[in-house]
């Protein structure tokens, strides 16, 4: 079963609109983290947001914020009033405790386009 | 004043020739990290050092041999490239590996886009 699921590959917004990007994760381990990467054209990873499992508070981080719902294993991303510059692929990805390795498990992705 | 860099930054070979990629951090991170994005854009973990020691090794061929001399680098080595070897390759590291708190941060290089002919 995949642990991160990014429903939605495409999505088009218009311009100063919000955005969100869906991500469920699958885990029975209590302790995790979930973060949210921005992958430009270019081609380089950029870390966004990070939300801890024990964390009382929505995380937010200037323009992007994380609607964490844990009971639905939701940790959908905000973005208010997108930019042409928030066009890139979007990474879901989580870690759990009790892997002492402590990878990060990620999710296939979403394109996000923004229009003018 | 890079953080974390790699090169070459595009790399085309021919099958069956051996190539390496260099990778450098400069964050005084203890852990580094291999990962292989594929056409589709799905990222896989390939290895992690933590402290030029060996903690993760994923299933990979073993054409690929990873190479960390110093904290600061490591280095992936690939013999007899193959077609499907083409993709981009990402180098990341981080402050903790192995036993690190749940908010250590993967910081990652500009990837290094191999196409093997």
């Amino acid at each position: 079963a995949q642990k991160i699921t990014q429903t939605q590959p495409g999505m088009f917004v218009q311009e100063k609109e919000a955005v969100t990007l869906d991500c469920t994760y699958d885990t029975s381990d209590p302790s995790y983290g979930l973060f949210w990467y921005k992958q430009p054209s270019s081609g380089e990873m950029i870390f966004l947001i990070y939300q801890g499992s024990y964390d009382q508070q929505n995380a937010t981080e200037g323009r992007y914020s994380l609607n964490f719902q844990k009971a639905r294993k939701s940790a959908n991303l905000v973005i208010s009033a997108s930019q042409l510059g928030d066009s890139a692929m979007y990474f879901c990805a989580m870690r759990e405790a009790l892997d002492s390795n402590y990878q990060l498990i990620w999710g296939a992705g979403t394109k996000l386009i923004i229009k003018p | 004043d890079t953080a974390v860099s790699q090169t070459p930054k595009y790399l085309v070979t021919q099958m069956g020739n051996d190539k390496s990629i260099k990778c450098e951090q400069n964050l005084g991170h203890d852990t580094m990290y291999w990962y292989k994005q594929d056409s589709k854009k799905f990222l896989k973990i390939m290895f992690s050092y933590n402290n030029k020691e060996l903690i993760i090794n994923e299933t990979v061929p073993n054409r690929f041999s990873p190479k960390s001399p110093d904290k600061a680098h490591l280095n992936l080595h690939i013999n007899s490239l193959e077609l499907g070897d083409s993709a981009v390759y990402f180098c990341a590291s981080s402050l903790r590996g192995s036993g690190s708190a749940m908010t250590d941060t993967q910081y990652f290089g500009p990837g290094t886009r191999l196409t093997v002919l």
